[in-house]
């Protein structure tokens, strides 16, 4: 079975610093990776994904990933947080076989922005 | 622009109702879920359904039932509401099988059940 651990339930950061987001991942064959992003009262929407392509993984608001195989890990990041990037993120994990779209969530980071 | 309904934003109920949660898609597609979301949970899996009158559980699915009589249409039971079952529920569907590089989920804006 696949699972995810997210580090830190709450994360803060300044207006203009970077955003790191962990994401530890355990599976027993190369999985999927996703990043969801939930804002305030609304559902949840895909920032990026890793589907076994480039390791290196761009996403929607200047946000990036990069999958590590020997750390297990696919942490979130971006260069310059912006006070619209506070909301609680999601990291997911799935099987890769086809027909087999389930996925399973991590327990949420929720970032907030100091001005 | 594709949509994800869920037919109430804030639901009261009492202990022992039975509780009908609604959700509608208008994408065609054919995977529906419904994940139950609690604070320092996240999100958890209670049913799924990959087509019309098919069902499988989840990691949580006791206590509750689905129904997907229509493809558009994903309906979670809770046949007699308990206060464990105060939650945050959202629904989500995706494409069948399209490939990674489509593969996302839709979410609806959640359901926010209080039993009392």
């Amino acid at each position: 079975a696949q699972s995810v651990t997210q580090l830190g339930s709450h994360v803060s950061v300044s207006e203009g610093a970077l955003v790191l987001l962990r994401c530890n991942y355990s599976s027993s064959v190369p999985p999927y990776l996703f990043w969801y992003v939930q804002y305030p009262n609304q559902g949840l929407q895909l920032l990026l994904k890793y589907t076994s392509a480039a390791t290196l993984v761009k996403g929607i608001n200047g946000f990036e990933a990069e999958f590590k195989k020997s750390e297990t890990s696919f942490h979130l990041t971006k260069p310059s947080a912006h006070m619209s990037d506070a909301a609680e993120y999601f990291c997911a994990v799935r099987h890769p076989n086809f027909g087999n779209e389930k996925l399973t969530f991590g327990t949420g980071t929720r970032l907030t922005i100091i001005p | 622009d594709v949509k994800v309904t869920q037919s109430s934003r804030y639901l009261v109920k009492r202990t022992g109702e039975k509780v009908f949660l609604e959700c509608v898609q208008d994408m065609d597609h054919e995977n529906m879920f419904w994940y139950r979301q609690d604070p320092g949970l996240g999100l958890r899996l209670i049913y799924f359904s990959y087509d019309v009158k098919m069902k499988e559980k989840g990691d949580i699915p006791e206590g509750y039932s689905v129904s997907r009589e229509k493809k558009e249409r994903f309906s979670l039971i809770l046949e007699s509401a308990s206060t464990n079952q105060t939650s945050m529920y959202l629904c989500a569907s995706s494409p069948l099988g399209v490939g990674a590089a489509n593969e996302k989920l839709f979410f609806g804006s959640g359901t926010q059940l209080s039993v009392l």
